[in-house]
C-alpha cells in the first residue's frame, strides 16, 4: 500500500469548511483513497473513499487531483463534534489490509 | 444492529498472565482485523483473517495469537503479557466486494499490563 503524508494538526472555525490535505505521491492505479476519523479514543469511523473522481456523501466531499498524487477531504460546515483525528489511507479496493498513518488532528473551535 | 462487539472494555493484567480479547461481528463479513493503538499514535495491524480458518500476520504480530473458527468470531490471545502490550485494541471487519470494502470498528479494549 502507498504511504500517505498528512499534517499533524489543523484548526477550523465552527461553521466554516474544513479542508484536510493528504499526499500519496506513490499511489498505484488500482489503489483507492479512504478517509476515516477517530473521535476521542473510539473506534475509527469510515467517512468516504474514491478512486479517480471526486466523491460526495452526507458527511463529506473527497477531491482527488488529476494525477491522483494528493487528495483533500472537505467537511463543508464543521461543527464541534467534528473534532477528531482524520486518517487518509490508500489501498487496493479488495485487498485485505488497512494501514493507518499518524493522521491529522482537526480542532474545531467555537 | 450490534455491528462489531468487543469484550471486555477494560482489563488490567499482571506481567506474565494470559488473556483472550473477544471480538464478534453480526454483519457476515469475511474479513476481520485486530489493531493496537498506543497513546498518541495511529493504529498498527496485528493480525487479520480473510475467512474462517485463514489468518495472517500484520505489522506487529509478536506476542499475540489468533484463530478464526467461525465467520462471526475472531479472538486475540495474549500468552505472556508484557508492559509493552499496554494499549487500546480494536477489532474490525469488512466485506470483500466490488468497488468498496470499508471496515467497521468495535469500540476497543483498553488493556493495561502492570
Amino acid at each position: 500500500d502507498a504511504k500517505t503524508t498528512q499534517p499533524p494538526s489543523m484548526d477550523c472555525a465552527e461553521g466554516r469548511a474544513a479542508n484536510l490535505p493528504c499526499n500519496h505521491s506513490t499511489i498505484s492505479g488500482n489503489e483507492y483513497v479512504y478517509w476515516y476519523r477517530q473521535i476521542h479514543s473510539q473506534g475509527p469511523q469510515y467517512i468516504i473513499h474514491g478512486l479517480k473522481n471526486n466523491e460526495t456523501n452526507e458527511m463529506a466531499s473527497l477531491i482527488i487531483t488529476e494525477d491522483r498524487k494528493s487528495s483533500t477531504l472537505i467537511l463543508p460546515h464543521a461543527t464541534l463534534r467534528d473534532t477528531a483525528v482524520y486518517y487518509c489511507i490508500v489501498r487496493v479496493y479488495n485487498f485485505n489490509k488497512f494501514y493507518f498513518g499518524s493522521g491529522t488532528k482537526l480542532n474545531v473551535k467555537p | 444492529n450490534a455491528g462489531v462487539t468487543q469484550t471486555p472494555k477494560f482489563r488490567i493484567l499482571k506481567i506474565g498472565q494470559s488473556m483472550t480479547l473477544q471480538c464478534t461481528q453480526d454483519m457476515n463479513h469475511n474479513y476481520m482485523y485486530w489493531y493496537r493503538q498506543d497513546p498518541g499514535m495511529g493504529l498498527k495491524l496485528i493480525y487479520y483473517s480473510v475467512g474462517a480458518g485463514i489468518t495472517d500476520k500484520g505489522e506487529v504480530p509478536n506476542g499475540y495469537n489468533v484463530s478464526r473458527s467461525t465467520t462471526e468470531d475472531f479472538p486475540l490471545r495474549l500468552e505472556l503479557a508484557a508492559p509493552s502490550q499496554t494499549s487500546v485494541y480494536f477489532c474490525a471487519s469488512s466485506y470483500s466486494q466490488q468497488g468498496a470494502s470499508e471496515a467497521f470498528f468495535g469500540q476497543g479494549t483498553r488493556l493495561t499490563v502492570v
